[in-house]
């Protein structure tokens, strides 16, 4: 099994512009989420799913957009960047239906100028 | 409002020095707690769920433990493999939401 897995590693954008970062696991989770972790500021979750057609918002779903259409899959799209969203981004997924014991995929430094 | 809070920031140790780290919480209903292990520009690493004041949990040199206002992850004769960041996080009951501290940083010196 793969696990989590992200793409892309690196990202650089411009102010304004619109891109979406990817999110697949190979293991059947039903839960899959998405945080940020900023220096000082700890790991905060933006958006979660608790399975296919369901979403829902975190503690900073502003500025950020998901769809889960396959159990797979889980994208992050942001809709017109912004410099406070320079972060590094983590994906995550869950078998036990609950958000505690999650895999976390390799993460997403994105970089927004 | 929830929050937890880990103490301390940063912990040097030297190898064989046994230490504890602190995850104190304020949580309504507390579904569980987890202790997460993150090592540099990876995503973190689940260590351990506990649910309930009391319970107790261990893996090799680390062990969890569990009250109704903190945790503790006692590390017992560390080695720089033990070198990381670790996690502490909450979930409340009925949601589907973690609440993560913002982590002690451990470096074990040879």
């Amino acid at each position: 099994n793969a696990g989590v897995t992200q793409t892309p590693k690196f990202q650089v954008l411009k102010t304004g512009q619109s891109m979406t970062l990817q999110c697949a696991q190979d293991m059947n989770h039903e839960y899959m989420s998405w945080y940020r972790q900023d220096p000082g500021m700890g790991l905060r979750l933006i958006h979660y799913s608790v399975g296919a057609g369901i979403t829902d918002q975190g503690e900073v779903p502003n500025g950020y957009n998901v769809s889960r259409s396959t159990t797979e899959d889980f994208p992050l799209r942001l809709l017109s960047a912004a410099p406070s969203q320079t972060s590094v981004y983590f994906c995550a997924s869950s078998y036990s239906g609950g958000a505690g014991e999650q895999f976390f995929g390799p993460g997403t430094r994105l970089t927004v100028l | 409002e929830d929050q937890v809070t880990q103490s301390p920031e940063a912990l040097r140790l030297q190898e064989g020095e046994s230490s504890s780290l602190n995850c104190s919480y304020t949580v309504s209903g507390l579904r569980g707690l987890f202790w997460y292990r993150q090592d540099p520009g990876k995503g973190p690493e689940f260590l351990f769920t506990l649910y309930s004041a009391g319970e107790e949990k261990e893996k090799e040199r680390l062990k969890a433990t569990l009250t109704k206002k903190e945790s503790f992850l006692h590390i017992t004769a560390p080695k720089p493999e033990d070198s990381a960041t670790y996690l502490c996080a909450v979930q409340r009951g009925a949601t589907n939401k973690l609440i993560f501290g913002t982590g002690t940083l451990l470096a074990v010196q040879p």
